[in-house]
């Protein structure tokens, strides 16, 4: 069974400088979660999608972070305008929607902001 | 915030077991114990979770108190791949509910 996919796995910006992750859950996945992990911190969640809706955005910083999951399946995170505390590891995982289900996560993209 | 809390890092010797322990007394009775790992430069990986029976799988073990404030994972032939960061979260088990992650143990095995 395939994994979590992301991409890209690390990227360099400077600040005020756009920039977007995608993210491949497991195959029949319904839930699908990002999240941002900052160095020597656990991972923080940001957004969780069921299917194609946002089931909670609450902590996701709206004014310059937005994410899709147009057609159910992948994801799309963006930041823009970026700032230098945005560097950190945005990890998306999924799960199968009800009962109990362990979240598979992804590699993770590493983003470094200059 | 993290309803958990874990020393920051251990060390454990190759080949013997790991045991972490984790704390959470604030636990409430629909809430379960779930342990993940995150080797470096990986995205964190279920481990086991349990209600208030101790659990084994093919991973590890897990111990949960009487009164189910506290819990230990053991690792019981601790190799050098596992040494990561663990993670001990308490949740609802529910496939939609997300994970509170704290700063977890930092276990380092050592040869």
């Amino acid at each position: 069974e395939a994994g979590v996919a992301q991409s890209p796995r690390y990227k360099i910006i400077e600040k005020r400088q756009s920039v977007a992750f995608w993210c491949n859950p497991i195959s029949g996945h319904a839930t699908l979660y990002w999240y941002q992990q900052i160095l020597g911190q656990g991972p923080k969640l940001l957004i969780q999608f069921q299917n194609n809706g946002v089931v909670d955005d609450s902590q996701l910083p709206k004014d310059r972070f937005s994410a899709e999951r147009l057609k159910g399946v992948d994801s799309t995170l963006k930041i823009q305008p970026a700032k230098l505390e945005d560097s950190a590891v945005y990890l998306c995982a999924s799960n199968i929607a009800g009962g109990w289900s362990a979240q598979y996560f992804g590699p993770g993209t590493r983003l470094l902001v200059l | 915030d993290a309803k958990t809390t874990q020393p920051p890092s251990m060390d454990c010797a190759e080949g013997r077991a790991a045991n972490l322990p984790c704390n959470h007394s604030t636990i409430s009775g629909n809430e379960y114990v779930y342990w993940y790992r995150q080797i470096h430069s990986q995205g964190p990986q279920y481990i086991i979770h349990g209600l208030k029976n101790n659990e084994t799988n093919e991973m590890a073990s897990l111990i949960i108190t009487e009164d189910r404030k506290s819990s230990t994972l053991i690792l019981p032939h601790a190799t050098l791949r596992d040494t990561a960061v663990y993670y001990c979260i308490v949740r609802l088990n529910s496939g939609n509910t997300p994970l509170v992650f704290g700063k977890g143990t930092r276990l380092s095995v050592i040869a």
